[in-house]
């Protein structure tokens, strides 16, 4: 694998579930990021982990809890979610959070449908 | 507050002609400045990033220009192919922040 992976790719879920969105980075990188891109709306950053430490949270709801275990992984564990979540979710990765040339590398996304 | 607009949402070309993407953001303090390309339901594809202190940015057929004083940015596609059709974002990045700002971007498609 190369890049930002994510899996899954598609998630149906309904608003009692809990699941969880994985994402790898095989970049050597130390900063991640959880963006959500929603339907005709331009992307919304929701977390930056910097050396596994959540550096960033953009007043996400509680019911969006990331989690990163190490510089090459980050989690998004999901709980009791809204109709309204239901949106593309993207990690990107760069070589640092801060910067002047923190070029972001994007994944692939996971399509999550909230029923 | 950042904001990022990209003009035009949409632009439909035959193939074969030369374009420009529009970017313009009101806050010129900026790091750099990012071109992504994204297909439908897919992640984005970075393109070009250009640091405050740039002027341009070149790759292939892809030319990014950045006017920091004046808040913008464009992106030349020079000989458009029906491979192009994709949406196309500008983010920036603000200094001091780690944050990326993104535009709502605009929907390009090229007509065999």
């Amino acid at each position: 694998e190369t890049g930002v992976t994510q899996t899954p790719r598609h998630l149906v879920m309904g608003m009692t579930n809990k699941k969880s969105l994985k994402c790898e980075q095989h970049l050597g990188h130390n900063a991640m990021y959880w963006y959500k891109q929603s339907a005709k709306k331009p992307l919304e950053l929701m977390f930056v982990y910097s050396l596994e430490e959540r550096v960033e949270n953009n007043s996400v709801p509680s019911r969006f809890s990331p989690e990163c275990p190490n510089s090459s992984h980050l989690f998004l564990h999901l709980h009791t979610l809204q109709p309204e979540d239901s949106a593309l979710y993207l990690c990107a990765s760069s070589q640092v959070a801060g910067g002047k040339n923190n070029e972001q590398f994007f994944g692939p996304g996971t399509r999550l449908t909230v029923l | 507050k950042q904001e990022v607009t990209q003009i035009p949402a949409a632009l439909s070309v035959p193939e074969g002609e030369n374009l420009v993407l529009n970017c313009s953001f009101t806050d010129s303090a900026i790091y750099n400045l990012q071109w992504f390309r994204q297909d439908p339901g897919k992640g984005l594809t970075s393109l070009l990033l250009i640091q405050s202190s740039q002027r341009e940015q070149t790759s292939g057929r892809l030319n990014a220009s950045l006017d920091k004083s004046s808040g913008r940015s464009t992106l030349y596609i020079a000989a458009s192919q029906p491979g192009d059709s994709a949406t196309y974002l500008c983010a920036v990045r603000q200094g001091g922040s780690r944050q990326l700002t993104f535009g709502s971007g605009t929907q390009l498609t090229v007509l065999p």
